[in-house]
């Protein structure tokens, strides 16, 4: 079955550590997005990639970094600069970056020891 | 403000009665999404719209871009239809989201 596969499911990250969500997916995407969720507020933007070997910001990244080498993978990293990570994250893809039906994952949520 | 508010912010309805959620947004989009999010935090894409409406089953998704604002109803509700709902409103790769609305169907 095609899909976004977002590992792991929970996260726990300790003070000064970077933690790195995966994210993959099997659509054949080129784009692809990463939010985040708190309670009471919409999903906001992280960083998107419109293709392979490029991302951009979104509305709040700073504190975290992404890479994407592979077509299919947009892995996510919150680094010790993120004062306040305790959140559900969630990576999107959609077939291109112009108005195309979104696909998410199942989130991570991660919290901080 | 936000650019997309959200209405009700909860709502709960008996089985097999007619819902409706309400969508406004105060920015220029090209297209309106209605997302599902169920117990666990998966989402699920139900519409993407630019103009007039659509239907999927006992889902129902219409937007009027003059007024700005999108409704989903949902016709004869089931439990299973318990979520939050979730409209997103904008263009291209810049998508603002509103706070969800939290339906509970009761039995």
């Amino acid at each position: 079955d095609g899909g976004i596969t977002q590992s792991p499911k929970y996260l726990f990250r300790k003070e000064g550590q970077n933690v790195t969500l995966s994210c993959e997916q099997n659509l054949n995407h080129d784009a692809m997005y990463w939010y985040r969720q708190d309670p009471g507020q919409g999903l906001r933007l992280i960083y998107y990639s419109q293709i392979v070997n490029d991302f951009q910001k979104g509305d709040i990244a700073e504190g975290y970094s992404v890479s994407r080498e592979k077509k299919e993978s947009f892995p996510l990293t919150v680094t010790s600069a993120q004062k306040n990570p305790t959140a559900f994250y969630l990576c999107a893809s959609s077939m291109s970056w112009a108005n195309e039906k979104l696909f998410f994952g199942s989130g991570t949520q991660l919290s901080v020891l | 403000k936000n650019e997309v508010e959200q209405s009700p912010q909860n709502l709960t309805a008996q089985e097999g009665e007619f819902i409706t959620i309400n969508c406004s947004y105060s920015v220029g989009i090209s297209a309106l999404h209605w997302l599902q999010q169920h117990p666990g935090g998966g989402i699920v894409s139900l519409f993407m719209l630019s103009s007039g409406k659509k239907k999927h089953g006992r889902l129902i998704a219409t937007i009027n871009i003059q007024e700005k604002h999108s409704s989903l109803h949902i016709t004869a509700s089931h439990p299973r239809d318990s979520a939050v709902y979730i409209c997103a409103a904008g263009t291209g790769n810049q998508f603002y989201f509103g706070t969800g609305t939290s339906l509970t169907v009761i039995p």
